[in-house]
């Protein structure tokens, strides 16, 4: 099956820093990538829906200028959290679109703990 | 507003018994219907999927029932393995987005 890789798949960081998460579709093309939230014993929360060339579309209530999403490549998707505070603290996983097919992959997921 | 709502929240089963999980929608634009499994640490994987136009779908030991007019579908694990204790999530899209259920918590005991 097809494989999305997630980097790193965990993360500890200072308050105030940025970090950077990577999520690539190994085998495929992705023209379309979404990004997750996921505390700890609840469910996925849409985050953004990252299209390859054009700027992310974010759900209401996510700040965009807090969790950056760049889709340069047709493989590639990066979140970047800004000025992370602990608050900021969870599982962020991606999901990558096969082009051919429809079918939605998802990655391993990265656990990001600020301090 | 939780548009896809799971129950139960956690489930044992004994080895070989049959688990049920059961979910229910509110929007009719939802066309795909999909079941995750999340082990801890990991990013859910799917599982089976089904589109309204079925009323049942099986792969191997996973059958997902669909009741269109309730709209409601299921999940059921025949003869369930401790190897299938993890989190189930159920799932709902329109136009390529995903909503969750808010999971449930299977454990199988020998």
């Amino acid at each position: 099956g097809a494989v999305v890789s997630q980097h790193p798949s965990w993360v500890i960081c200072k308050s105030g820093t940025s970090v950077k998460i990577e999520c690539r579709s190994l085998d495929f093309q992705a023209t379309t990538m979404f990004w997750y939230r996921q505390f700890p014993k609840q469910s996925l929360m849409l985050m953004a829906t990252s299209n390859e060339g054009s700027k992310a579309t974010y759900e209401q209530g996510v700040e965009k200028d807090k969790f950056l999403i760049n889709h340069a490549s047709l493989t590639l998707s990066t979140l970047t959290v800004t000025s992370a505070h602990p608050e900021d603290s969870s599982f962020y996983i991606c999901s990558a679109r096969w082009s051919n097919t429809g079918e939605l992959f998802f990655g391993e997921g990265s656990r990001l703990t600020v301090l | 507003q939780q548009q896809v709502k799971q129950s139960p929240q956690s489930l044992i089963v004994q080895k070989g018994g049959i688990s049920i999980i059961n979910c229910a929608y509110e929007n009719t634009a939802f066309d795909y219907f999909p079941w995750y499994q999340q082990f801890p640490g990991k990013g859910p994987a799917l599982l089976i999927a089904i589109r309204p136009d079925v009323s049942e779908k099986k792969e191997g030991r996973f059958t997902i029932s669909f009741n269109k007019s309730a709209k409601q579908f299921s999940l059921h694990i025949m003869d369930s393995q401790p190897g299938d204790s993890a989190t189930y999530f159920c799932a709902a899209s329109k136009m390529e987005k995903l909503t969750f259920g808010t999971g449930t918590r299977l454990t199988i005991i020998p």
